[in-house]
């Protein structure tokens, strides 16, 4: 079963545009949302993260805007770089649990 | 200091052996994590470890998984009479105790069952 929707699976973006990448979970215990950075070989890297008590978060060029009611938060990533090509994951965990769920992953290409 | 160490990187194994694959959190992390991660999809979470006590173990995929602590520090990670379906790449990651406190990867381990 899929708790974490993750949307979508693929996306190129041309340098300097704005990159989007979309979740949506359905269990309400969620309450820490963060977003993974993976390069090839590499294991995940935290990029940012948010608790549902905020609407948005932003650190640099990333951006996270969190719709509680609707279930969905999203990655905005600014003035996109080459540098940004990799898979990025969201993911949630429970106030009850100590570990993650995990989107399947988008795999972002950023064109020079 | 160091991040989350892992090793081997690679381990090529034939089916039905036994391997064994290790984790060396950051130092002083009381919670540490596995995960196993198939090609082209997100981890998924096998066990949880706060100091020795291995507090969740739901996401063993079999009873031929098997994980364990001793010290609190170190991680072994085994697994017995290997299936190809095994094939993954597994990762640790540790964090600072607390529910807020954020998972530190290593950058794994890639098995191979032949």
């Amino acid at each position: 079963q899929q708790q974490v929707k993750q949307s979508p699976q693929s996306l190129i973006v041309q340098k300097g545009g704005i990159s989007i990448i979309n979740c949506a979970y359905e269990n309400t215990a969620f309450d820490y949302f963060p977003w993974y950075q993976q390069f090839p070989g590499k294991g995940p890297a935290l990029l940012i993260a948010i608790r549902p008590d905020v609407s948005e978060k932003k650190e640099g060029r990333f951006t996270i805007s969190f719709n509680k009611s609707a279930k969905q938060f999203s990655l905005h990533i600014m003035d996109s770089q080459p540098g940004d090509s990799a898979t990025y994951f969201c993911a949630a965990r429970g106030d009850y649990g100590q570990n993650f769920v995990f989107g399947p992953g988008t795999r972002l290409s950023v064109l020079p | 200091g160091a991040g989350v160490s892992q090793s081997p990187r690679y381990k090529v194994a034939k089916r039905g052996q036994d391997v064994a694959l290790r984790c060396d959190p950051i130092s002083g992390h009381v919670s540490l994590f596995w995960y196993q991660q198939a090609l082209g999809q997100g981890p998924e979470f096998l066990t949880y470890f706060q100091n020795e006590a291995q507090l969740d173990k739901s996401g063993l995929p079999s009873d031929r998984f098997f994980a364990e602590r001793p010290e609190g520090s170190v991680s072994t990670l085994k697994i017995q009479r290997t299936q190809q379906e095994d094939s993954a790449v597994y990762l640790c990651a540790s964090s600072l105790e607390g529910l807020a406190q954020p998972q530190h990867f290593g950058d794994g381990t890639r098995l191979s069952i032949l």
